[in-house]
């Protein structure tokens, strides 16, 4: 067990449709990351936050959005979906924000699959 | 533009045998390498990492190579369990990279009883 926890497990919707996935970082890890894992990619990076701050942005499409709150867990929010956003969708958590040695050191939730019919 | 590519989709080996996985990476402004296990329906698993300013780091039965000069690092399990049947990932992150790892695409080990 990592120590991260995202909600839901598994999420099928429709097409059009708006959702939002729910991550709550490891205690006292002040950064939260999403990524994205389609079927014919690796993961790939969404977007960054540290300490309720966006701090980089990945090939997010503008169709999805993401916050962090005062008690550091992070939404992501993904609307007018199509059938290619389906994937499974991780959070990761560390301590710091730069680059390099442990604090960088990335712990993944155990991801939402994320289906659109 | 890949920037960190592990070349092997698979590898089999006889358990009680070195497993050796390899990571190629392109970008030299990367400092800091890490290696994921993962699970079909789970997330990755953090195994090691090392840092740029060493060539080896090792814990239990899992070291990790860095090799600057030819941009490449490689996975040593010693000895491979069927346990440690997994999709391996190599990652890297550097300081300007905001703080994100660039992932490879994997290699799946499976660890033959």
């Amino acid at each position: 067990d990592s120590g991260v926890t995202q909600t839901p497990k598994h999420l099928i919707t429709a097409t059009g449709q708006r959702v939002t996935l729910r991550c709550s970082p490891r205690s006292g890890d002040l950064s939260v990351y999403w990524y994205q894992q389609s079927l014919d990619q690796g993961l790939q990076f969404l977007i960054h936050y540290y300490n309720g701050e966006e701090r980089a942005k990945g090939n997010i499409l503008e169709r999805f959005s993401a916050q962090q709150f005062p008690d550091l867990h992070s939404e992501l929010n993904l609307s007018s979906l199509e059938l290619g956003d389906s994937a499974l969708y991780f959070c990761a958590s560390s301590v710091g924000i730069t680059s390099g040695g442990a604090r960088n050191t990335q712990y993944f939730g155990p991801g939402t699959r994320l289906t659109v019919l | 533009d890949q920037q960190v590519k592990q070349n092997s989709p698979s590898l089999s080996v006889q358990e009680g045998r070195i497993s050796i996985l390899n990571c190629d990476y392109t970008n030299s402004m990367f400092d800091y390498f890490l290696w994921y296990k993962k699970y079909p329906a789970e997330g990755p698993t953090f195994l090691i990492s090392i840092s740029s300013i060493k060539d080896k780091n090792e814990d239990g039965r899992f070291t990790v190579f860095l090799n600057k000069s030819a941009k490449h690092l490689s996975l040593h399990i010693v000895p491979s369990q069927p346990g440690d049947s997994a999709v391996y990932f190599c990652a890297a992150s550097g300081y300007n990279q905001g703080g994100k790892l660039i992932f490879g695409q994997g290699t799946e080990l499976s660890v033959k009883p």
